[in-house]
């Protein structure tokens, strides 16, 4: 068992709906990650929060909004998707970000179970 | 723009045998390599982690191997058994700050191992 948590597991979604997905770290982490992992592709990193402040957007959509409430919270809202975005989205934690003073390159991610998303 | 690439994408073993998983990268000037395991349905668990300046590291029937001047790490497991049955993952973290420490994973090996 991980110290990582993510709900729901399974998201069955049209492309008119909204819904968040909720990620949540027992480490005392201090940064948090979303991924994407389709069929056949590498995991793909979407988003990364370092101390609730967002410093990466791998050029996602903006029908994928992520907010992080504080260093143990992470959601990722959505709204109006594709169905090329079903995927499994994996959350993941670590004590730093790479660069961070301190940190740099050492911080080992802890990842969560993933929410399989399904778009009709 | 770092990639790496792993190899093969399916692997079936009866239960027993010495394996290798194998993975490649096109930049050298990594920080670190790290093996990942993912079971069906579930997150990765970290199972080795190699800094640069190493060339192994083991853990129990886990060897990992890294050659960085020639973009390759090698993954053995000895005595396969139908729990070691999961996708393995590769991933390699550039050096640098920023979105360049980001770890850049491969499609993974999928291993199936038959009793």
């Amino acid at each position: 068992e991980t110290g990582v948590t993510q709900t729901p597991r399974h998201l069955v979604m049209g492309m008119t709906n909204k819904k968040s997905l909720k990620c949540e770290q027992h480490l005392g982490h201090n940064a948090m990650y979303w991924y994407k992992q389709s069929a056949k592709k590498p995991l793909e990193l979407m988003f990364v929060y370092n101390f609730k402040e967002q410093t990466e957007n791998n050029s996602v959509p903006s029908r994928f909004s992520p907010e992080c409430p504080n260093s143990s919270h992470l959601f990722l809202h959505l709204h109006t998707l594709q169905p090329e975005d079903s995927a499994l989205y994996l959350c993941a934690s670590s004590q730093g970000v790479p660069g961070a003073s301190g940190s740099l390159g050492a911080d080992t991610q802890y990842f969560g179970p993933g929410t399989r998303l399904t778009v009709l | 723009k770092q990639e790496v690439t792993q190899i093969p994408a399916a692997l079936s073993v009866p239960e027993g045998e010495n394996l290798v998983l194998n993975c490649s990268f096109t930049d050298s000037a990594i920080y670190n390599l790290q093996w990942f395991r993912q079971d069906p349905g579930k997150g990765l668990t970290s199972l080795l982690l190699i800094q640069s300046s190493q060339r192994e590291q083991t853990s129990g029937r886990l060897n990992a191997s890294l050659d960085k001047s020639s973009g390759r790490s090698t993954l053995y497991i000895a005595a396969s058994q139908p729990g070691d049955s999961a996708t393995y993952l590769c991933a390699v973290r550039a050096r640098g700050g920023g979105s360049q420490g980001n770890l850049i994973f491969g499609k993974g090996t999928k291993l199936s191992v038959k009793p």
